[in-house]
């Protein structure tokens, strides 16, 4: 199976902050990875997908960037609806896994 | 609008079956793959099967293979997860997710939409 690491699992930032949030793959997933956010009680929502396409509707300081093993999610400058978690997954092959998470949480 | 409500949850005994239901709509269900993925309390995502459009393809996370069967129904628009032999570990709010392929000679996928969510609780 494809183990997937982010770091770091938690992060504290202020509105405004520049944010780098990064996912490593255990093998080579090309560009086989997608990014979600996950808001406490709420179904995860994508934000990236094929690591650095940009979901419909979700705003342009979220990015994805990456290839191969590493990857990033940046958050240009964060606004208080960001403030959440956020999980990397890999669809390269089953089982589709995920990162742990990555909790945002304000300074 | 694209919506996936899933049904079926509650608290079982160990040992006990649950069976979840997944009805789609906004869409033509019958073109798609879904997948179901849980997530334990204050846990991560875990997947756990997928099922393709026309229901010759299916996939298990090991952790529920030989325990749960996906199957779909697309008159109904419906997906299901037949879930047997549970045990506490199972423990989860269990999501359905479609699956998007991007056909460009890579096939990258992803989940969107997700449901809400039901609890399965796995508890004497």
């Amino acid at each position: 199976d494809i183990q997937m690491t982010q770091s770091p699992s938690s992060l504290s930032a202020s509105v405004g902050d520049r944010v780098t949030i990064t996912c490593r793959a255990s093998q080579s997933i090309s560009n086989y990875l997608n990014w979600y956010q996950q808001k406490p009680g709420k179904a995860p929502k994508l934000l990236i997908y094929a690591a650095s396409s940009l979901q419909s509707g979700v705003p342009l300081r979220f990015s994805g960037s990456g290839s191969g093993t590493d990857f990033t999610l940046t958050i240009s400058s964060l606004q208080p609806e960001d403030f959440a978690t956020y999980f990397c997954q890999q669809s390269y092959s089953t089982p589709y896994t995920f990162g742990q998470g990555t909790k945002l949480e304000i300074k | 609008e694209v919506q996936l409500v899933e049904s079926g949850g509650g608290l079982v005994q160990p040992g006990g079956s649950l069976r979840l239901s997944c009805a789609a709509s906004g869409f033509i269900f019958s073109r798609y793959n879904m997948n179901w993925v849980r997530q334990a309390p204050g846990k991560g995502l875990e997947w756990v099967s997928y099922i393709s459009s026309n229901s010759r393809t299916i996939y298990y996370a090991d952790s529920v293979k030989g325990r749960f069967t996906i199957s779909r129904d697309n008159a109904k628009n419906s997906l299901y997860l037949l879930m047997n032999s549970l045990r506490a570990e199972d423990t989860a709010v269990y999501y359905c997710a479609r699956d998007l392929v991007e056909y460009s000679g890579y096939d990258y996928n992803w989940f969107d939409p997700w449901g809400q969510g039901t609890l399965v609780t796995v508890s004497s």
